[in-house]
């Protein structure tokens, strides 16, 4: 299992254009989850999404971002007209559907926007 | 509301003495709560969670459910043990929800 793969690992974007970001959870995990790590911050939740459902997107911007988790392929998160605001780590974690709360997230290695 | 709170942006010890992570949180059921580290240029990895009631690379954290917090304890720091971490509460509906995470430096 080779964990949870996102890429591209850096992508640099110039104000106006679209940013595609992936996320391919572990095998066997249908559950994957979003976060947005800003410089010298933490970890800030975006959304949770199981296999063609949105389940909790509270915490993404109301315009410009979205995210899919299609029956087939990666979880995409989607950032339209970026703005140098944008520029951050985007972290994709993945679990799998146990049953039980105790369940560790997986995460991946990151996506890092620069917005020019 | 749903919350983690991880008062120290940065905590410096020397090596050899004792650390705490401090994390309270906000959660009206029952909590189940976690220890992630991120070790510098690796990704996000588990460290504990209370339910296991584990000690893992000597670091221990206990629930208390009366103070609502889940402190990270070692008793000798090590250098290694410089990395960042993050609590976490898994809420009803399996999503994770952060703390703005801890910068850990075990001076020598």
């Amino acid at each position: 299992n080779a964990g949870v793969m996102q890429n591209p690992r850096h992508l640099v974007r110039r104000r106006g254009q679209e940013a595609r970001l992936r996320c391919s959870p572990m095998k066997g995990h249908s559950h994957v989850y979003w976060y947005r790590q800003l410089p010298e911050e933490g970890l800030k939740f975006m959304v949770y999404l199981q296999k063609e459902n949105i389940i909790d997107e509270s915490g993404m911007p109301k315009e410009r971002f979205s995210a899919e988790f299609p029956k087939e392929g990666p979880s995409i998160l989607r950032i339209q007209q970026v703005v140098r605001g944008d520029s951050a780590a985007y972290f994709c974690a993945s679990s799998p559907s146990d049953g039980t709360r105790n369940t560790e997230a997986f995460f991946g290695q990151g996506t890092r926007l620069t917005v020019v | 509301a749903q919350r983690v709170t991880q008062p120290e942006k940065l905590l410096s010890v020397f090596k050899g003495a004792p650390v705490e992570l401090k994390c309270n949180y906000s959660y009206s059921g029952s909590p189940e709560l976690f220890w992630y580290v991120q070790y510098s240029r690796q990704r996000l990895q588990l460290l504990l969670r209370h339910i296991s009631r584990e000690s893992i690379k000597g670091f221990t954290a206990d629930l208390n459910k009366g103070e609502t917090s889940f402190h990270l304890k070692k008793p000798f720091a090590q250098e290694e043990d410089s990395a960042m971490y993050y609590c976490a509460l898994i809420t009803g509906t399996y999503k994770y929800i952060f703390g703005t995470g801890t910068r850990l430096k075990v001076l020598a």
